[in-house]
């Protein structure tokens, strides 16, 4: 069964940083991209950044570049979000995501974890 | 740029069909989606990817109630023998060059 466990959320202060991890079980890690994919309250999904299976390759959305820095560690089938100089249009339930070798549909979520940006 | 457009809104009886709705931007007629459930408080679920020609290859588990085809820039998701528990958002996404991804703004449907 896969499964894909978000941690490290939590409240922090504007300006301030948080790192999300993610620990995937259930499939062969490493032939898989990865995804955070974020949820701000009462909105729709909006995809935040992705990484390669190797690691070698990482992508971002336009409001996160510069400021979040997705990495991955294949020996403990982990994926991870530095979030940076957080604002408050950060706050959200971050999802990580996976995507099959060869395609680019998100066929795995997990249950998400929520980050508030608060004074 | 590519953008996905989905209605807000839908609804149908309970035991009655569906078809929601994903519209590809002007150029992107031949790109895949994939379509995702999400409960009310639940995290995502994938459904099921759908490509241009209609073909679809669906997650673990998705009932047969649950059809994907095409038309176009057009991609449509049908549920069919509605049941409460089908009430929920459906967002489509697509992926674009310098693999950045992109959703639809989902279509809350309403089982009546």
């Amino acid at each position: 069964e896969v499964q894909l466990l978000e941690s490290g959320g939590g409240l922090a202060q504007p300006g301030g940083s948080l790192r999300l991890s993610c620990v995937a079980s259930g499939f062969t890690f490493s032939n898989h991209a990865m995804s955070w994919v974020r949820q701000a309250p009462g909105e729709g999904l909006e995809w935040v950044s992705g990484i390669s299976g190797s690691g070698g390759s990482t992508y971002y959305a336009d409001s996160v570049k510069g400021r979040f820095t997705m990495s991955r560690d294949n020996s403990k089938n982990t994926v991870y979000l530095q979030m940076n100089i957080l604002r408050a249009d950060d706050t959200a339930v971050y999802y990580c995501a996976s995507t099959p070798g060869g395609s680019y549909e998100f066929d795995y979520w997990g249950q998400g974890i929520l980050v508030t940006i608060s004074s | 740029q590519l953008v996905l457009t989905q209605s807000p809104s839908a609804s149908a009886s309970l035991g009655a069909s569906v078809k929601l709705t994903c519209t590809l931007s002007s150029g992107h007629s031949s790109h895949a989606i994939a379509w995702h459930q999400q409960q009310p408080e639940k995290g995502p679920r994938f459904l099921m990817k759908l490509n241009s020609d209609g073909s679809h290859t669906k997650g673990d588990g998705i009932p047969d109630r649950f059809s994907g085809s095409s038309s176009g820039a057009e991609r449509y998701l049908t549920i069919s023998s509605l049941r409460s528990e089908d009430e929920a958002d459906y967002y489509c996404q697509t992926w674009g060059t310098g693999s950045n991804w992109v959703f639809g703004g989902g279509t809350k449907l309403t089982v009546l």
